[in-house]
């Protein structure tokens, strides 16, 4: 069962514009959401979060929206640079321990010179 | 770099055979927990361990299971390998009592092929 998507396998956006990933989630019971970014090669790192109580988190270029009556976020990139060029997973979390944390299928994100 | 390293990167088995990977958590982390990423899409929970006892399982058959140790590190088994096993295999290593999911560190994974 999907609870997690990322609709968008791929975006390709120009350096310096704005790049926006979108994710939906079925479960109302997710209290806790999170980006991961992952490299080649390497394991998924933490990038930004937001809790259920909270409509936006702010991060120098990455800010993260959550509407919870469309059970919907999103993660905003500004200004793209191509050292973000990464696949970005979405992920949702019942409790603050990690517990069955559910991830969407990731979107490829290319940010052109 | 995460602190978080897994053994071996890369493994090929032939069906029915059996399978360890290996974990090796931050120090002081008493979490960790396995995630199973198929092709093409997003890590998938297969259980936690805290303290050494599973705290959590996703949907997996008991053919996987796992181990905690002491010295923070850990093993993922699985037993009787199917085709549909072949992932990449990634542990995440937390200190729970810091509370939040952005504390997770993962490893870079091991791939699994079976054939």
């Amino acid at each position: 069962d999907q609870q997690v998507k990322q609709n968008s396998p791929s975006l390709s956006v120009q350096e310096g514009r704005i790049s926006i990933l979108n994710c939906d989630y079925t479960n109302s019971m997710f209290d806790y959401f999170l980006w991961y970014k992952k490299y080649p090669a390497e394991g998924p790192t933490f990038l930004i979060s937001i809790s259920s109580i909270k409509d936006k988190n702010e991060d120098g270029r990455f800010t993260v929206f959550l509407n919870k009556s469309a059970k919907h976020l999103s993660l905003h990139i500004v200004p793209s640079q191509p050292g973000d060029s990464a696949v970005y997973f979405c992920a949702a979390s019942r409790d603050y321990n990690n517990n069955d944390m559910r991830f969407g299928a990731g979107t490829r994100l290319t940010v052109k010179p | 770099e995460t602190g978080v390293t897994q053994s071996p990167t890369h493994l090929i088995k032939t069906r029915g055979q059996q399978v360890t990977l290996r974990c090796s958590s931050q120090s002081g982390h008493n979490t960790v927990s396995w995630y199973q990423q198929a092709l093409g899409q997003g890590p998938q929970f297969i259980f936690q361990y805290y303290r050494e006892e599973e705290n959590g399982r996703g949907n997996f058959p008991p053919r996987f299971s796992g181990l905690q140790f002491p010295n923070y590190s850990s093993e993922l088994n699985v037993n009787a390998l199917e085709l549909d096993d072949s992932a990449l295999y990634l542990c995440a290593s937390s200190l729970a009592a810091q509370g939040t999911p952005e504390t997770q560190y993962f490893g870079p994974g091991t791939r699994l092929l079976v054939l």
